[in-house]
C-alpha cells in the first residue's frame, strides 16, 4: 500500500508570494491533517480535513488555508509568504476515529 | 490534551532493550497514548498507541502503568536504524476539538551505540 506522498518536496520562496503544497492520502484514508514543523516552535497541528470538511484548526493566522477534494487528496495554501514561514509541512492520513496518523515525508518549504 | 513528559535524551547499545518513559500524570479515562519517532529529514513514523491495556506489534511494546499515568515504550533489540526523536502523545479520543490534532512535545532524542 502506497504511503502518504507529498509535493514537492522543496520549494523556495521569496517574501510576499502564494504557495500551495498538495498531499495524496493513503488510500481509503477520508482524515487528512497539516502540521507545520519548525526548530523553534516544533511541530504545530494546523488543520483537519474530513470528506471534503475542515474539522478542526489549529492557533495559525487566516494566511494558512487548506482544502480537501472528492478523493481525499488535499491542499494547502499560503498567502503573503513570510520569513517565519520557512519550515516543513507535513500531511498525515488516518481512516479517521482513534486510528493513527501516518506521515508524510513532507515538503521543505523556504523564504528568502 | 493531556501533558507528556520524556527525558531529553537516552543512550542505547545496539542488541538491547531501549526503554522511552513517558510521564502523563493528567491523562483522562478516554485519551490514549501514542508513539511515533522521527528520523532526521523524514516524517514522524507511527510506532504503536494504547488505551489502557499493554500493546505489542512488530515494531515495539507499549506498557502502561494500571493508574495510566505512565507508560513505557520498549524496542526489544534496538539497532542503529532506531536512532530517532520518540514522541509520546496523549490525544482525547476522536471527536470535536481533538480531531486530527497530535500535540507533540520535545520528544526523546534515543541513540543507538554500536
Amino acid at each position: 500500500k502506497a504511503g502518504v506522498t507529498q509535493t514537492p518536496r522543496y520549494l523556495i520562496k521569496t517574501r510576499g508570494q502564494q504557495v500551495t503544497l498538495s498531499c495524496s492520502p493513503i488510500s481509503g484514508h477520508r482524515s487528512v491533517s497539516w502540521y507545520q514543523q519548525t526548530p523553534g516552535q516544533g511541530l504545530q497541528f494546523l488543520f483537519e480535513y474530513f470528506s471534503e470538511t475542515q474539522r478542526n484548526k489549529g492557533n495559525f493566522p487566516g494566511r494558512f488555508s487548506g482544502r480537501q477534494f472528492s478523493n481525499s487528496r488535499s491542499e494547502m495554501n499560503v498567502s503573503t509568504l513570510e520569513l517565519g514561514d520557512s519550515a516543513l509541512y507535513l500531511c498525515a492520513s488516518s481512516p479517521g476515529g482513534n486510528q493513527p496518523q501516518h506521515f508524510g515525508d513532507g515538503t521543505r518549504l523556504s523564504i528568502l | 490534551d493531556a501533558k507528556t513528559t520524556q527525558p531529553p535524551s537516552m543512550d542505547c547499545a545496539e542488541g538491547r532493550a531501549a526503554n522511552l518513559p513517558c510521564n502523563h500524570s493528567t491523562i483522562s479515562g478516554n485519551e490514549y497514548v501514542y508513539w511515533y519517532r522521527q528520523i532526521h529529514s523524514q516524517g514522524p513514523q507511527y510506532i504503536i498507541h494504547g488505551l489502557k491495556n499493554n500493546e505489542t506489534n512488530e515494531m515495539a511494546s507499549l506498557i502502561i502503568t494500571e493508574d495510566r499515568k505512565s507508560s513505557t515504550l520498549i524496542l526489544p533489540h534496538a539497532t542503529l536504524r532506531d536512532t530517532a526523536v520518540y514522541y509520546c502523545i496523549v490525544r482525547v479520543a476522536a471527536g470535536g476539538t481533538s480531531y486530527g490534532k497530535l500535540t507533540f512535545g520535545q520528544g526523546t532524542i534515543l541513540t543507538v551505540h554500536p
